[in-house]
């Protein structure tokens, strides 16, 4: 299954809305989840299930979406969100990544 | 918490084997499906095997299939990657991270080791 996430980067400041979609080629249910990756760091779980939250993640990230469209959405972006963001699918294997958004400060 | 520790990359020839060990503190190691991802320099995340709490499944990419084996010693607390015929394109970072599994169904990888270096180079 082959993950497209969009857009590639963009440029943010803090405390904009901000929103990046994962599209998947073909129908995953809700077997989504999304990680943010920071330079040198292990990825870090922020969401499973297309829309729960992981324990100790900030309110205000948010996922929605089924089937094949998805969205991560940070409501109020902070400094410490400047990150890399990824989805990935487990529907079945292999698992797949999209090919991840760096979100970049303006 | 949970930790994951990796260890075992290097600097490696092409064609030559190389395994990597991912040891979790604590006593929930057992109750974990656990993962390889990897990371090529500057690119994305890439899965690379799986295998299930009690060994019994086990899936690979398409790109190791065949070369790498996933297996795991419970008794140690310990997962490992056997990694054979490395190719310069097996060249990233490798991650372990453990995901909960259940009837209900799977929660996300949520705790990741801080990764372990491979280089395959002449």
């Amino acid at each position: 299954i082959r993950m497209t996430q969009s857009p590639s980067s963009f440029s943010a400041s803090t405390g904009d809305r901000v929103t990046i979609t994962c599209r998947a080629s073909q129908a995953i249910s809700s077997y989504l989840a999304w990680y943010q990756q920071k330079p040198g760091e292990a990825p870090k779980l922020l969401i499973y299930a297309a829309s729960t939250l992981q324990s100790g993640v900030p309110s205000r990230f948010s996922g929605s979406g089924s089937g094949t469209d998805f969205t991560l959405t940070i409501s109020r972006l902070q400094s410490d969100d400047f990150a890399t963001y990824y989805c990935q699918q487990y529907s079945n294997y292999p698992r797949t990544f999209g090919q991840g958004t760096k979100v970049e400060t303006k | 918490q949970e930790q994951l520790v990796e260890s075992g990359g290097g600097v490696v020839q092409p064609g030559r084997s190389l395994r990597l060990s991912c040891v979790a503190s604590g006593s929930t190691f057992t109750f974990y499906a656990m993962h390889w991802v990897r990371q090529a320099p500057g690119k994305g995340l890439e899965w690379v095997a799986v295998i299930s709490f009690d060994e019994r499944s086990k899936f690979y990419a398409d790109s190791v299939k065949g070369r790498f084996t996933v297996s795991r010693d419970n008794s140690k607390n310990t997962l490992y990657l056997q990694m054979n015929s490395l190719r310069p394109e097996d060249t990233a970072v490798y991650y372990c991270a453990r995901e909960k599994a259940t009837i209900a169904g799977y929660y996300g990888m949520d705790v990741w080791g801080q990764g372990t270096t491979v280089t395959v180079s002449s």
